[in-house]
């Protein structure tokens, strides 16, 4: 079955510690994005890649790396310098047709809480 | 002004009723538009693009007003599995960056 996956479904961690988020596609995508979503707001993007050995901040990257060293993959660390870090973060991906955007397709998603 | 405003109700309705949503964006280059939808604790899931003429899916139709800047979205005798958050999405330019509203939630009780 093609799509996309995200693990783990629940995580828990400490203040102060860094955590890898995994996000893996078999559907041939180029491009591949991480969101948050917080309550009573919409999803904000964190970062973006549209090719693999690139990538782009979106309007919230304070606190967070990422890396697309395949095109399969594009985990995504929050580090301890991420303020509010308790949310659920939604990886996407999409093909890229040029300057129209493609429909993108989400995985089911990381519920990440802060002790 | 947020670029994509909905408002996020709930829209308690019974069912078979035919409830509208509408979603205004204060970009007026943005290019595509999209519903998606989302039930509790889930990903978004894409219900339908929208169109400048207007598209109809079944029993949800959604159409696009650009010089009002406004979308809709017409869901016709709602079942109970309608139930969920309808977010307007919104690509305005490079990156393939989407703009999403905070949902409209929509009840569809007996």
């Amino acid at each position: 079955d093609g799509g996309i996956t995200q693990s783990p479904k629940y995580l828990f961690r400490k203040e102060g510690q860094n955590v890898t988020l995994s996000c893996e596609q078999n559907l041939n995508h180029d491009a591949m994005y991480w969101y948050r979503q917080d309550p009573g707001q919409g999803l904000r993007l964190i970062y973006y890649s549209q090719i693999v050995n690139d990538f782009q901040k979106g309007d919230i990257a304070e606190g967070y790396s990422v890396s697309r060293e395949k095109k399969e993959s594009f985990p995504l660390t929050v580090t301890s310098a991420q303020k509010n870090p308790t949310a659920f973060y939604l990886c996407a991906s999409s093909t890229r047709q040029g300057r129209q955007t493609d429909t993108q397709y989400f995985g089911p998603g990381t519920r990440l809480t802060v002790l | 002004r947020k670029e994509v405003e909905q408002d996020p109700g709930p829209f308690n309705v019974p069912e078979g009723a035919t409830v509208a949503f509408n979603c205004t964006y204060s970009n007026s280059a943005s290019q595509s538009f999209f519903w998606y939808r989302q039930d509790c604790r889930k990903e978004p899931k894409l219900l339908m693009s929208v169109y400048s003429s207007g598209n109809e899916d079944g029993r949800f139709t959604a159409q696009l007003n650009r010089a009002s800047q406004y979308i809709s979205l017409l869901i016709r005798d709602s079942k109970l599995s309608d139930s969920a958050t309808y977010l307007c999405v919104v690509f305005t330019g490079g990156g393939n960056k989407l703009t999403f509203g905070t949902g409209t939630q929509l009840k569809v009780e007996l």
